[in-house]
């Protein structure tokens, strides 16, 4: 069975760099479309990018000037770096699989989640 | 961007109840439109991929339908579980992006 597993501070100063790493057990990560995912309290859903095939990546243009996506494969892990943060990236982060059927779009697989607050 | 448009934000419905909610897109999306069920404090579940599959371990009394711009996703016969959020989600291109979601709450 597949599980995610998000890791990485609850609070972040505004301006600094928000850092989360994902876990992936019980499959491989050499495929698939790997997706953070964000939704800010009481709100809906934004997805920020993926990466795929440990080196390709796509990225929300909304965030794209601020998001790193990146993978290691020894660890069966991959990260979000969003830098320059500010109140309006406080929000619960899933990291997320897709490419089950071949695309990057149908997530079936998550993690629990991790609230990230950006708060001095 | 393609924008997803839900329709009701929120219903209330009875154990039994059919339920339908409705999911347009700004553009035509095929067929490439997923939904899924959030409950309080935990991640979005895959019900429905590519507009009416059911996803793997779904149950059955869940559908969906539709392909361009006009989705649904039809419940038969509500129960207790289905008390919750679902959203809908367009893969036809990036950015992927969501609509904001309909709460199924208890009449």
């Amino acid at each position: 069975q597949v599980q995610l597993q998000e890791s990485g501070p609850g609070l972040v100063k505004p301006s600094e760099t928000l850092s989360l790493t994902c876990t992936v057990s019980g499959g491989s990560i050499s495929s698939y479309y790997w997706t953070w995912i964000r939704q800010p309290p009481g709100k809906g859903l934004e997805w920020i990018g993926y990466i795929y095939k440990s080196g390709n990546t796509n990225y929300n243009p909304s965030l794209k000037s601020r998001v790193t996506i990146s993978v290691d494969m020894s660890k069966d892990q991959f990260s979000l770096k969003l830098t320059s943060v500010t109140a309006a990236d406080t929000a619960v982060y899933y990291c997320a699989r897709a490419g089950t059927i071949g695309s990057p779009g149908e997530f079936d697989y998550w993690g629990q989640g991790t609230l990230v607050t950006v708060s001095s | 961007d393609i924008q997803m448009t839900q329709s009701p934000s929120s219903l209330f419905a009875s154990v039994g109840d059919r339920v339908t909610i409705t999911c347009r897109a700004s553009q035509s999306i095929s067929r490439f439109l997923n939904w899924y069920q959030q409950k309080p404090g935990k991640a979005p579940k895959l019900l429905v991929y590519a507009a009416s599959s059911l996803q793997s371990g779904a149950p059955s009394r869940v559908t969906g339908s539709g392909s361009g711009t006009d989705f649904t996703l039809t419940i038969s016969s509500l129960q207790p579980e289905d008390f919750a959020t679902y959203y809908c989600q367009q893969s036809y291109s990036t950015p992927l992006t969501f609509g904001g979601g309909t709460t199924v709450e208890i009449k």
